[in-house]
């Protein structure tokens, strides 16, 4: 067990809805990571937040946006959903940002079938 | 830009047989490499991590060296038991474009007894 929780474990919703993603941080940790894990391309990097500031942006579609709240929590909001959407959405932490902080801890990830 | 290219699997072994998965990577200056593990209807744990060339990570007898020269990090284990059944996932973490990972497309082992 990480220390890294996410929910829902499982999402199923039709083509052009909106969901929401949650993720809590390890104990401690200021940052969150958001990947998306899809079969044709492998693990890709969407965000990153710094104590509640957006510290780095990789391949993120404008549907998607991503906050993290003073608690520390982040959640992802997916919007104007495709089939394409469909995938292993993690999220991971480390103590803080830089290179001193590589080391990233994931959570199980939440699935999310789009219909 | 940088990026990691992983060796395409699936790969199925018998128990204690030799395992090399490649990677290699494309990065400018000095990225930190690492191997990557998820075991099925888990997130991924980290598994082993170099921070400079000729650095060697190691972690339950896997081993990967950091080789500047072939720009590798090849993750290697001597005997493979059934419990190493895995997806593995080679990793670069790099300052050169606002401190991202970059990941491989991941490595399905299999081991059978």
């Amino acid at each position: 067990d990480s220390g890294v929780t996410q929910t829902p474990k499982h999402l199923i919703t039709a083509t052009g809805q909106r969901v929401t993603l949650r993720c809590s941080p390890r104990s401690g940790d200021l940052s969150v990571y958001w990947y998306q894990q899809s079969l044709d391309q492998g693990l890709q990097f969407l965000i990153q937040y710094y104590n509640g500031e957006e510290r780095a942006k990789g391949n993120i579609l404008e549907r998607f946006s991503a906050q993290q709240f003073p608690d520390l929590h982040s959640e992802l909001n997916l919007s104007s959903l495709e089939l394409g959407d469909s995938a292993l959405y993690f999220c991971a932490s480390s103590p803080g940002t830089g290179p001193q902080y590589n080391e990233q801890f994931f959570g199980p990830g939440t699935r999310l079938t789009v219909l | 830009g940088d990026s990691v290219t992983q060796m395409e699997g699936p790969v199925t072994l018998s128990e204690e047989a030799c395992l090399t998965i490649n990677c290699t990577y494309t990065a400018t200056g000095y990225p930190s490499l690492f191997w990557y593990v998820q075991y099925p209807g888990e997130g991924l744990q980290l598994l082993l991590k170099a921070t400079k060339a000729d650095d060697k990570g190691s972690n339950k007898g896997f081993e990967a060296t950091y080789r500047k020269e072939t720009t590798s990090f090849h993750l290697e284990k001597g005997s493979v038991q059934v419990s190493d059944s895995a997806v593995y996932f080679c990793a670069l973490y790099s300052t050169n474009t606002g401190n991202q990972f970059y990941f491989g497309t991941g490595t399905s082992l299999t081991v059978i007894p």
